[in-house]
Protein backbone atom coordinates (compact mmCIF):
# COMPACT_ATOMS: atom_id res chain seq x y z
CA UNK A 1 0.00 0.00 0.00
CA UNK A 2 1.45 3.63 -0.95
CA UNK A 3 2.15 6.09 1.70
CA UNK A 4 -0.24 8.61 -0.26
CA UNK A 5 -2.86 7.03 -2.23
CA UNK A 6 -4.96 10.21 -4.91
CA UNK A 7 -7.09 9.38 -6.73
CA UNK A 8 -5.63 9.69 -10.43
CA UNK A 9 -8.68 10.81 -12.22
CA UNK A 10 -9.49 12.09 -14.93
CA UNK A 11 -11.63 14.77 -13.87
CA UNK A 12 -13.48 16.59 -15.73
CA UNK A 13 -16.56 19.65 -14.73
CA UNK A 14 -17.66 23.31 -16.42
CA UNK A 15 -15.82 26.10 -15.97
CA UNK A 16 -17.28 27.90 -12.54
CA UNK A 17 -17.94 24.69 -11.15
CA UNK A 18 -16.15 23.85 -7.44
CA UNK A 19 -13.42 21.24 -8.02
CA UNK A 20 -12.29 18.92 -4.80
CA UNK A 21 -9.26 16.91 -4.99
CA UNK A 22 -8.04 14.74 -2.18
CA UNK A 23 -5.71 12.59 -0.71
CA UNK A 24 -5.22 10.17 1.64
CA UNK A 25 -2.04 8.75 3.82
CA UNK A 26 -0.75 6.43 6.46
CA UNK A 27 1.91 8.06 7.66
CA UNK A 28 0.89 9.66 10.78
CA UNK A 29 4.15 11.36 11.28
CA UNK A 30 3.53 13.66 7.95
CA UNK A 31 3.09 17.43 9.19
CA UNK A 32 3.59 19.59 6.16
CA UNK A 33 1.51 19.19 3.47
CA UNK A 34 1.71 20.91 -0.18
CA UNK A 35 -0.30 20.95 -3.38
CA UNK A 36 1.35 21.05 -6.60
CA UNK A 37 0.11 21.99 -10.21
CA UNK A 38 1.62 20.35 -12.87
CA UNK A 39 0.55 22.06 -16.54
CA UNK A 40 1.54 19.47 -19.34
CA UNK A 41 5.23 19.10 -20.25
CA UNK A 42 5.59 21.77 -17.56
CA UNK A 43 7.20 21.23 -13.75
CA UNK A 44 5.26 20.45 -10.54
CA UNK A 45 4.48 24.06 -9.34
CA UNK A 46 3.99 24.67 -5.82
CA UNK A 47 0.23 26.17 -5.26
CA UNK A 48 -0.44 25.75 -1.69
CA UNK A 49 1.06 24.88 1.28
CA UNK A 50 0.43 24.29 5.05
CA UNK A 51 1.20 22.93 8.19
CA UNK A 52 -0.56 20.62 10.69
CA UNK A 53 -4.20 20.92 10.32
CA UNK A 54 -6.94 23.17 9.71
CA UNK A 55 -7.83 25.33 6.31
CA UNK A 56 -5.70 27.59 4.35
CA UNK A 57 -7.05 29.90 1.30
CA UNK A 58 -5.28 32.13 -1.33
CA UNK A 59 -7.84 33.49 -3.87
CA UNK A 60 -10.16 30.63 -5.22
CA UNK A 61 -7.74 28.02 -3.65
CA UNK A 62 -8.69 26.40 -0.29
CA UNK A 63 -5.94 23.56 1.12
CA UNK A 64 -7.62 21.65 4.13
CA UNK A 65 -6.15 19.04 6.56
CA UNK A 66 -7.61 16.67 8.58
CA UNK A 67 -5.00 14.64 10.63
CA UNK A 68 -7.24 12.78 12.74
CA UNK A 69 -8.59 11.40 9.28
CA UNK A 70 -5.53 11.28 7.39
CA UNK A 71 -7.08 13.12 4.68
CA UNK A 72 -6.38 16.28 2.60
CA UNK A 73 -8.21 18.18 0.19
CA UNK A 74 -7.66 20.81 -2.50
CA UNK A 75 -10.85 23.07 -2.99
CA UNK A 76 -11.13 25.52 -6.37
CA UNK A 77 -13.49 27.45 -6.90
CA UNK A 78 -15.11 29.10 -9.71
CA UNK A 79 -12.67 27.05 -11.75
CA UNK A 80 -11.36 28.26 -15.42
CA UNK A 81 -9.93 26.19 -17.83
CA UNK A 82 -6.32 27.86 -17.14
CA UNK A 83 -6.91 25.36 -14.04
CA UNK A 84 -6.84 21.90 -15.91
CA UNK A 85 -3.71 20.48 -15.25
CA UNK A 86 -2.14 17.25 -13.23
CA UNK A 87 -2.51 18.00 -9.10
CA UNK A 88 -0.36 16.48 -6.86
CA UNK A 89 -0.40 16.34 -3.46
CA UNK A 90 2.87 15.59 -1.37
CA UNK A 91 3.70 15.50 1.59
CA UNK A 92 6.78 15.10 4.73
CA UNK A 93 7.38 14.38 8.08
CA UNK A 94 8.90 16.77 11.03
CA UNK A 95 12.37 14.55 11.04
CA UNK A 96 16.04 15.79 10.86
CA UNK A 97 18.28 15.05 8.14
CA UNK A 98 17.33 12.35 5.06
CA UNK A 99 13.96 11.64 6.75
CA UNK A 100 12.57 15.01 5.54
CA UNK A 101 11.86 13.65 1.93
CA UNK A 102 8.77 14.67 0.10
CA UNK A 103 6.12 11.79 -0.29
CA UNK A 104 4.08 12.56 -3.50
CA UNK A 105 0.44 10.94 -4.54
CA UNK A 106 0.58 9.93 -8.24
CA UNK A 107 -1.38 13.44 -8.91
CA UNK A 108 -5.41 14.04 -10.33
CA UNK A 109 -5.26 15.39 -13.90
CA UNK A 110 -8.40 17.80 -14.02
CA UNK A 111 -9.64 19.28 -17.27
CA UNK A 112 -12.19 22.47 -16.86
CA UNK A 113 -14.57 22.90 -19.79
CA UNK A 114 -15.18 26.39 -21.37
CA UNK B 1 14.81 32.83 -16.69
CA UNK B 2 13.86 29.89 -15.16
CA UNK B 3 15.26 29.05 -11.45
CA UNK B 4 15.60 25.52 -12.06
CA UNK B 5 17.16 24.68 -14.98
CA UNK B 6 17.29 21.33 -17.12
CA UNK B 7 18.79 20.07 -20.13
CA UNK B 8 18.19 18.55 -22.47
CA UNK B 9 14.39 18.78 -22.95
CA UNK B 10 14.08 15.84 -24.84
CA UNK B 11 16.42 12.99 -25.51
CA UNK B 12 15.69 9.65 -27.28
CA UNK B 13 19.13 6.96 -26.62
CA UNK B 14 19.66 3.73 -27.49
CA UNK B 15 19.89 0.99 -24.99
CA UNK B 16 23.21 0.38 -23.40
CA UNK B 17 24.14 3.78 -24.15
CA UNK B 18 25.61 6.48 -21.64
CA UNK B 19 23.67 9.72 -21.02
CA UNK B 20 23.66 12.21 -18.52
CA UNK B 21 20.99 14.91 -17.91
CA UNK B 22 22.10 18.48 -16.47
CA UNK B 23 20.73 20.73 -13.52
CA UNK B 24 22.10 23.98 -12.91
CA UNK B 25 20.10 26.36 -10.80
CA UNK B 26 20.09 30.00 -9.42
CA UNK B 27 18.22 30.23 -6.05
CA UNK B 28 20.78 29.77 -3.71
CA UNK B 29 19.62 26.59 -2.40
CA UNK B 30 22.08 23.75 -1.24
CA UNK B 31 19.69 20.98 -1.17
CA UNK B 32 19.35 19.15 -4.88
CA UNK B 33 17.27 16.24 -6.10
CA UNK B 34 16.43 14.03 -9.10
CA UNK B 35 12.57 12.33 -9.54
CA UNK B 36 11.10 10.52 -11.98
CA UNK B 37 8.07 10.77 -13.15
CA UNK B 38 5.98 7.60 -14.69
CA UNK B 39 2.18 7.68 -15.27
CA UNK B 40 0.08 6.43 -12.26
CA UNK B 41 3.29 6.35 -9.59
CA UNK B 42 3.76 9.79 -9.68
CA UNK B 43 7.36 11.49 -8.43
CA UNK B 44 9.95 8.84 -6.92
CA UNK B 45 13.56 10.33 -5.67
CA UNK B 46 16.30 8.94 -7.31
CA UNK B 47 19.13 10.85 -5.38
CA UNK B 48 19.43 13.68 -3.47
CA UNK B 49 22.14 15.89 -2.24
CA UNK B 50 22.40 18.61 1.08
CA UNK B 51 25.81 20.02 -0.27
CA UNK B 52 28.27 19.46 -2.38
CA UNK B 53 29.91 16.76 -0.18
CA UNK B 54 26.80 14.83 0.59
CA UNK B 55 25.27 12.40 -1.48
CA UNK B 56 22.87 9.97 -0.64
CA UNK B 57 20.43 7.62 -2.88
CA UNK B 58 16.70 7.92 -2.76
CA UNK B 59 14.03 5.66 -3.59
CA UNK B 60 14.96 4.00 -6.78
CA UNK B 61 18.91 4.59 -7.16
CA UNK B 62 19.40 1.31 -9.00
CA UNK B 63 21.28 2.08 -12.59
CA UNK B 64 21.66 6.00 -11.72
CA UNK B 65 24.28 8.04 -10.60
CA UNK B 66 25.13 11.40 -9.71
CA UNK B 67 27.49 14.24 -9.78
CA UNK B 68 27.23 17.51 -7.41
CA UNK B 69 29.59 20.04 -9.40
CA UNK B 70 28.81 22.83 -7.39
CA UNK B 71 26.39 24.43 -5.52
CA UNK B 72 24.54 25.19 -8.67
CA UNK B 73 24.59 21.87 -10.44
CA UNK B 74 23.82 18.58 -10.07
CA UNK B 75 23.75 16.17 -13.02
CA UNK B 76 22.50 12.54 -13.39
CA UNK B 77 23.69 9.87 -14.97
CA UNK B 78 22.20 6.17 -16.87
CA UNK B 79 25.70 4.37 -17.47
CA UNK B 80 23.50 1.95 -19.55
CA UNK B 81 20.72 3.13 -20.56
CA UNK B 82 17.68 0.89 -20.80
CA UNK B 83 13.87 1.03 -21.70
CA UNK B 84 12.45 1.12 -18.55
CA UNK B 85 13.85 3.87 -17.71
CA UNK B 86 11.96 5.95 -20.46
CA UNK B 87 10.17 8.45 -18.21
CA UNK B 88 10.45 11.91 -17.45
CA UNK B 89 13.03 13.39 -14.85
CA UNK B 90 13.10 16.09 -13.12
CA UNK B 91 15.60 18.22 -10.87
CA UNK B 92 14.70 20.06 -7.75
CA UNK B 93 15.45 22.20 -4.85
CA UNK B 94 14.69 23.10 -1.73
CA UNK B 95 14.47 26.02 0.99
CA UNK B 96 17.12 26.02 3.55
CA UNK B 97 14.65 24.05 5.85
CA UNK B 98 13.19 21.60 3.44
CA UNK B 99 9.56 23.00 3.56
CA UNK B 100 8.98 22.75 -0.27
CA UNK B 101 11.12 21.69 -3.54
CA UNK B 102 11.28 23.74 -6.38
CA UNK B 103 11.34 22.08 -9.69
CA UNK B 104 12.82 22.01 -13.12
CA UNK B 105 10.67 21.91 -16.55
CA UNK B 106 11.82 18.47 -16.85
CA UNK B 107 13.91 15.83 -19.30
CA UNK B 108 11.54 13.60 -21.09
CA UNK B 109 13.86 10.53 -21.64
CA UNK B 110 13.54 7.47 -23.96
CA UNK B 111 15.31 4.54 -24.11
CA UNK B 112 14.80 2.47 -27.48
Amino acid sequence: QKEVEQDPGPLSVPEGAIVSLNCTYSNSAFQYFMWYRQYSRKGPELLMYTYSSGNKEDGRFTAQVDKSSKYISLFIRDSQPSDSATYLCAMRPISSGSARQLTFGSGTQLTVLP
Amino acid sequence: DADVTQTPRNRITKTGKRIMLECSQTKGHDRMYWYRQDPGLGLRLIYYSFDVKDINKGEISDGYSVSRQAQAKFSLSLESAIPNQTALYFCATSDPRDRVAFFGQGTRLTVV
